[in-house]
């Protein structure tokens, strides 16, 4: 298993401005992840965070809106930029170590834009 | 293009009873699938796996069975207990990627 911290756990943001979000693992692990889960929605794949190199972007989101960093094993940010209220939702860190095996998840943190 | 489904938004079963939770899927590439309970202001909590080639696996009281032809997967809890009412995700991967692609979620309320 993995501990997973995330940082903040949640905020509120004014419209326009910038939120990073912290993930710190207690080991390094292969692969991390971020999600958002939006309200009463399912969890949607953001992107992977590759160490040393840049994020693997699913459909639907891009590098401008919401760059990742990941300088090691067992770190990464993701920023949401220029918010808007569409972009309330909870944003969800992932980490995995082998492949077909369980992914453990960070507490979230739960960004209200306003 | 919601390619794991779970359709039942709710579930309400009696404490000692057994809940049954459902979950289908329409891409055949998924081989490995996974449950999680989320409780509110949590990050989901892995409860129990099953690669493709099994079609039944068992964890205490929680068992996931696997009808690859029927695309279909369902979560046993026996028996229910009061600690278990949260949220429940299935979610599914292909080709060893972890990457998950998960259901909109089943709120699952066990009643004393």
């Amino acid at each position: 298993s993995a501990v997973i911290s995330q940082k903040p756990s949640r905020d509120i943001c004014q419209r326009g401005t910038s939120l990073t979000i912290q993930c710190q693992v207690d080991s390094q692990v292969t692969m991390m992840f971020w999600y958002r889960q939006q309200p009463g929605q399912s969890l949607t794949l953001i992107a992977t965070a590759n160490q040393g190199s840049e994020a693997t972007y699913e459909s639907g989101f891009v590098i401008d809106k919401f760059p990742i960093s990941r300088p090691n094993l067992t770190f990464s940010t993701l920023t949401v930029s220029n918010m808007s209220p569409e972009d309330s939702s909870i944003y969800l860190c992932s980490v995995g170590h082998l492949p077909n095996t369980e992914a453990f998840f960070g507490q979230g943190t739960r960004l209200t834009v306003v | 293009d919601q390619q794991v489904k779970q359709n039942s938004p709710s579930l309400s079963v009696q404490e000692g009873r057994i809940s049954i939770l459902n979950c289908d899927y329409t891409n055949s590439m998924f081989d490995y699938f996974l449950w999680y309970k989320k409780y509110p202001a949590e990050g989901p909590t892995f409860l129990i796996s099953i690669s493709s080639i099994k079609d039944k696996n068992e964890d205490g009281r929680f068992t996931v069975f696997l009808n690859k032809s029927a695309k279909h997967l369902s979560l046993h809890i026996v028996p229910s207990q009061p600690g278990d009412s949260a949220v429940y995700f299935c979610a599914a991967s292909s080709q060893g990627a972890q990457k998950l692609v998960f259901g909109q979620g089943t709120r699952l309320t066990i009643n004393p």
